[in-house]
């Protein structure tokens, strides 16, 4: 069974421009997450997503936004960038049960010059 | 305010010597519990889970971790160390409820140096 793909791996924008990334999570698994990684403020929720749907929102701008499609893969798009929103992001995918089981990509790495 | 804490940031252990990570939460109610692994350059891996019953709970690799209510702890532990455990380390909560499947609250982290 394939892993959670992510990509692009690294990337790099500067600041004002926008970035896509994308996930697409194990097959069967309806639940897409998104985490940002950072050195200081550790791994923070972004939103999840399930059947197409916005689940869950963490505490980020409104410049921080996703989508799911109808098969499940699934997409963040950061706006406006700032030299702060330097991070690995992670998307992870889960099924309905067990709750909170997660299965991890190997991250997009932004770097914003 | 639901929280995790991980009181060490860096650990350091020989190769062979055993293990114990520490894992401290705030939580209204009794959440479900995780240990995940990160390797450099990877994304995490779900090391081990407790959601009731058994307060000791086995994972792979040979870890385990044991929940203490009186405490708020879930400590992770290992008997011996192998040079590939060098990770970082993450404990995590999430609450009841399959609406929230997805949305985990992580500690800080504590990174393993195994010593040869």
């Amino acid at each position: 069974k394939a892993g959670v793909t992510q990509t692009p791996r690294y990337l790099i924008k500067t600041r004002g421009q926008q970035v896509t990334l994308s996930c697409s999570p194990i097959s069967g698994h309806r639940s897409v997450s998104w985490y940002q990684q950072t050195p200081g403020q550790g791994l923070q929720f972004l939103f999840e997503y399930f059947s197409e749907t916005q689940r869950n929102k963490g505490n980020f701008p409104g410049r921080f936004s996703g989508r799911q499609f109808s098969n499940s893969r699934s997409e963040m798009n950061v706006s406006t960038l700032e030299l702060g929103d330097s991070a690995l992001y992670l998307c992870a995918s889960s099924s309905r049960s067990p709750p909170g089981e997660l299965f991890f990509g190997e991250g997009s790495r932004l770097t914003v010059l | 305010a639901q929280s995790v804490t991980q009181p060490d940031i860096h650990i350091t252990v020989s190769e062979g010597a055993s293990l114990e990570l520490r894992c401290n939460y705030s939580y209204g109610a009794t959440p479900y519990l995780f240990w995940y692994v990160q390797s450099p350059g990877q994304g995490l891996q779900l090391l081990l889970k407790y959601f009731s019953g058994d307060t000791l709970v086995q994972g792979i690799k040979g870890f385990e971790a044991e929940f203490k209510r009186s405490q708020s702890s879930f400590n992770l532990r290992k008997p011996s160390v192998h040079w590939s455990d060098a990770a970082e380390y993450f404990c995590a909560v999430g609450p009841h409820g399959s609406s929230n499947t997805g949305k985990l609250i992580f500690g800080q982290g504590t990174t393993l140096q195994v010593k040869p």
